[in-house]
C-alpha cells in the first residue's frame, strides 16, 4: 500500500481482556518494528522483524506480549490479560530494511488502547 | 545513563530565527541517526538521517554529527510557527537493527 495502515486506530477494552492490533507496512518493506508510546512519553521499542530472520523480541515489557508477522508482510501484536498500564498509542512502523539499509522510519498512525 | 538523551524543552523560538535541538547518545558504536517530527496527536515522521561526520543539509534542515563526542544536533533555519512540534533524535544501536528513540525536545516557534 502507499503507507502503513493499522487497525483499528481505536480501541477500548475491559481489563483481562484479550486485544489484537494489525499492522499491514508499505509493500516492499522488509523490516517492521513496532512501538509504543505512553501520553507524553517517548517511543518505546517492543519488537523487529526483518525478512525471515528470527524477531528482536527484546522489547516486549512481559509474556503477555507477543507478536507475529505472517508472509514477510502483515504483522498482528497480542496483548494478553491486559492491564491499565498497558493503555498507550501503539505505533508500527516500516523500513526498506534493516541496519545500514535503514533510512528511515514510515510510521503508521498508531492504535490508541485504553484498558479500562 | 539514558541511550538516547535529549533536552526536553520547551524550546522557543521567534519566527525566522534559527532553533538548534541537540542530542546525546551512549553507544559509541552507532552508525545510523535520524530526527524525526512529531506533531501533537499525530505520529512521528522523518525528516532526515545521517551517517557520516560533519553536516546534511536538506532544506532548511541541516543535521549535525559528530561521533567523536558522540553529539548529533538539528538546525531549522527561518523557523516557522508550522515547525512547532516535539523533535525526536533516534539511534541505530551497534550490533542490532532496533532503534533507540530520545524523549523528544518540544520546540514553538513564535509567529
Amino acid at each position: 500500500g502507499a503507507g502503513v495502515s493499522q487497525s483499528p486506530s481505536n480501541k477500548v477494552t475491559e481489563k483481562g481482556k484479550d486485544v489484537e492490533l494489525r499492522c499491514d507496512p508499505i509493500s516492499g518493506h522488509t523490516a517492521l518494528y513496532w512501538y509504543r508510546q505512553s501520553l507524553g512519553q517517548g517511543l518505546e521499542f517492543l519488537i523487529y522483524f526483518q525478512g525471515n530472520s528470527a524477531p528482536d523480541k527484546s522489547g516486549l515489557p512481559s509474556d503477555r506480549f507477543s507478536a507475529e508477522r505472517t508472509g514477510g508482510s502483515v504483522s498482528t501484536l497480542t496483548i494478553q490479560r491486559t492491564q491499565q498500564e498497558d493503555s498507550a498509542v501503539y505505533l508500527c512502523a516500516s523500513s526498506l530494511g534493516g541496519g545500514r539499509t535503514n533510512y528511515g522510519y514510515t510510521f503508521g498512525s498508531g492504535t490508541r488502547l485504553t484498558v479500562v | 545513563q539514558k541511550e538516547v538523551e535529549q533536552n526536553s524543552g520547551p524550546l522557543s523560538v521567534p519566527e525566522g530565527a534559527i532553533a538548534s535541538l541537540n542530542c546525546t547518545y551512549s553507544d559509541r558504536g552507532s552508525q545510523s541517526f535520524f530526527w524525526y517530527r512529531q506533531y501533537s496527536g499525530k505520529s512521528p515522521e522523518l525528516i532526515m538521517f545521517i551517517y557520516s561526520n560533519g553536516d546534511k543539509e536538506d532544506g532548511r534542515f541541516t543535521a549535525q554529527l559528530n561521533k567523536a563526542s558522540q553529539y548529533v544536533s538539528l538546525l531549522i533555519r527561518d523557523s516557522q510557527p508550522s515547525d512547532s512540534a516535539t523533535y525526536l533524535c533516534a539511534v541505530i544501536v551497534s550490533g542490532g537493527f532496533k532503534t533507540i528513540f530520545g524523549a523528544g525536545t518540544r520546540l514553538f516557534v513564535k509567529a
